[in-house]
């Protein structure tokens, strides 16, 4: 089970902010919540990750509801190139470090 | 960041035949590798757990005698599809664990495309 539900597919105009929403309504206390994205055709790449507090790189920011029930990513200024599978993952800093997909959000940046 | 390599990124065989990929993580050491499968137009499918110098720990409904894995090193792990047929056509995408300041962190190849005719 993916423990996430995410809608399949959004889309941006480019330079705009994209939100891409995730539900984790089962989320365990120690869980960590992970966003990678997928690229046509190429492995997935890490975005960013947290586990309560919301969280900034130079690729995105992770905003965590209070509940820690959902989280949406946000890429402040979309471009071409971000259009791909975004997925959210929740994962237990355990020792397997196994990170199981679901189905992710489709996102297209349009010009 | 780490890198992991794969290789071959693109393979065609024939029905029967062995296909041998490799995954390898370039500046790091990796105790831990992941083995994916992917479909067209669906998510990432979790087949294998790599650890080195031990057997890989298979998901369920993964054949191992079907699916080999080796993990001999810190920086190889391969993976063997044995007798391949059509229906093992997919993206294989392997990863790695970072150590280091990066550790916890997966790294993702680019992903080997079976063809299988």
């Amino acid at each position: 089970d993916a423990k996430t539900t995410q809608p399949p597919s959004m889309d941006c105009a480019e330079g705009r902010a994209a939100n891409l929403p995730c539900n984790h309504s089962t989320i365990s206390g120690n869980e960590y919540v992970y966003w990678y994205r997928q690229i046509h055709s190429q492995g997935p790449q890490y975005i960013i990750h947290g586990l309560k507090n919301n969280e900034t790189n130079e690729m995105a920011s992770l905003i965590i509801t209070e509940d820690r029930k959902s989280s949406t990513l946000i890429l402040p200024h979309a471009t071409l190139r971000d259009t791909a599978v975004y997925y959210c993952i929740v994962r237990v800093e355990d020792s397997s470090y196994k990170l199981i997909f679901g189905s992710g959000t489709r996102l297209l940046v349009r010009p | 960041g780490a890198v992991v390599s794969q290789h071959p990124s693109r393979v065609i065989c024939k029905s029967g035949t062995s296909v041998k990929i490799e995954c390898r993580s370039l500046d790091f050491q990796a105790t831990t590798m992941f083995w994916y499968r992917q479909f067209p137009k669906q998510s990432l499918m979790l087949m294998a757990t790599s650890n080195e110098g031990s057997k890989a720990t298979y998901e369920q409904g993964v054949e191992k005698d079907k699916f080999l894995i080796n993990h001999a090193s810190l920086t190889l792990s391969t993976l063997t599809v044995t007798s391949a047929h059509p229906e093992d056509s997919s993206f294989y995408i392997c990863s790695a664990r970072g150590g280091g300041r990066n550790t916890g962190e997966l790294f993702f190849g680019e992903g080997s495309r079976l063809t299988v005719l």
